[in-house]
């Protein structure tokens, strides 16, 4: 069964400095996707990045980028110039290639200190 | 475009009582889950509808949770009795057709949650 594991409960970041939040996992699946959601306090969760495990490069978007390493199982995202705005909870995700549903990590709880 | 609802947000009830949640995908999305977070723990799956169909269910921890997508637009999630583990927040997500394919139709929308406390 594919686990995903977020081993930082808690970080915290200094405004305009940069952040790495960490995200492993396992599977035996040679296709599938990963994402980072993000839920702001008392908001919904909304998709921030997504990977498709069979591209090589590293998916950006804005300010965040992931450091996809597939032989390591490694699936880390990068918050760069962080904002106050960036303050919430960050959860890894995993999609198997043959099924919908998604397999979280413990979800990462992110501080920005102005 | 209207999101993802939940209702209720919150619900408090006593332990042996029956509570049901609803969840309002977006319109048009023919994939509905329902994910659970217990106790700050991780977030976890529960199950999947295609149109009205269950498609996966694995995630289903027993026979007190009744879910329910009748015509394919809303579901409901229901629970009964509800035991005090029952207590958590109970997320519903929904995505396009095409969730066996690649590209953006992978995305899920989430809703806000119903947080369910039980006593």
């Amino acid at each position: 069964a594919q686990t995903v594991t977020q081993s930082q409960p808690e970080m915290s970041v200094q405004e305009a400095e940069t952040v790495t939040l960490s995200c492993t996992y396992d599977t035996s699946e040679s296709d599938y996707y990963l994402f980072w959601y993000k839920q702001p306090p008392s908001r919904q969760m909304i998709l921030v990045i997504r990977q498709e495990a069979y591209k090589q490069q590293n998916a950006t978007e804005n300010r965040f980028s992931v450091n996809f390493q597939k032989a390591a199982k490694s699936f880390s995202l990068k918050i760069s110039d962080s904002q106050l705005g960036d303050a919430a909870m960050y959860f890894c995700a995993y999609r198997g290639n043959q099924g919908g549903k998604l397999i979280f990590g413990q979800g990462t709880e992110l501080s920005v200190k102005p | 475009e209207a999101g993802v609802t939940q209702f209720p947000s919150h619900s408090v009830i006593e332990k042996g009582q029956t509570v049901t949640l609803r969840c309002d995908p977006i319109s048009g999305h023919d994939n509905l889950y329902w994910y659970r977070r217990v106790m700050g723990k991780e977030i976890k799956f529960l199950l999947h509808f295609v149109k009205e169909s269950k498609q996966d269910e694995s995630g289903m921890p027993n026979n007190r949770f009744l879910a329910e997508r009748t015509g394919g637009t809303y579901s409901t999630l229901k629970v009964q009795p509800a035991e005090l583990e029952d207590s958590g927040v109970y997320f519903c997500a929904s995505s396009p057709q095409g969730f066996l394919a690649g590209g953006p139709a992978n995305e899920q929308f989430f809703g806000p949650g119903t947080r369910l406390t039980v006593l």
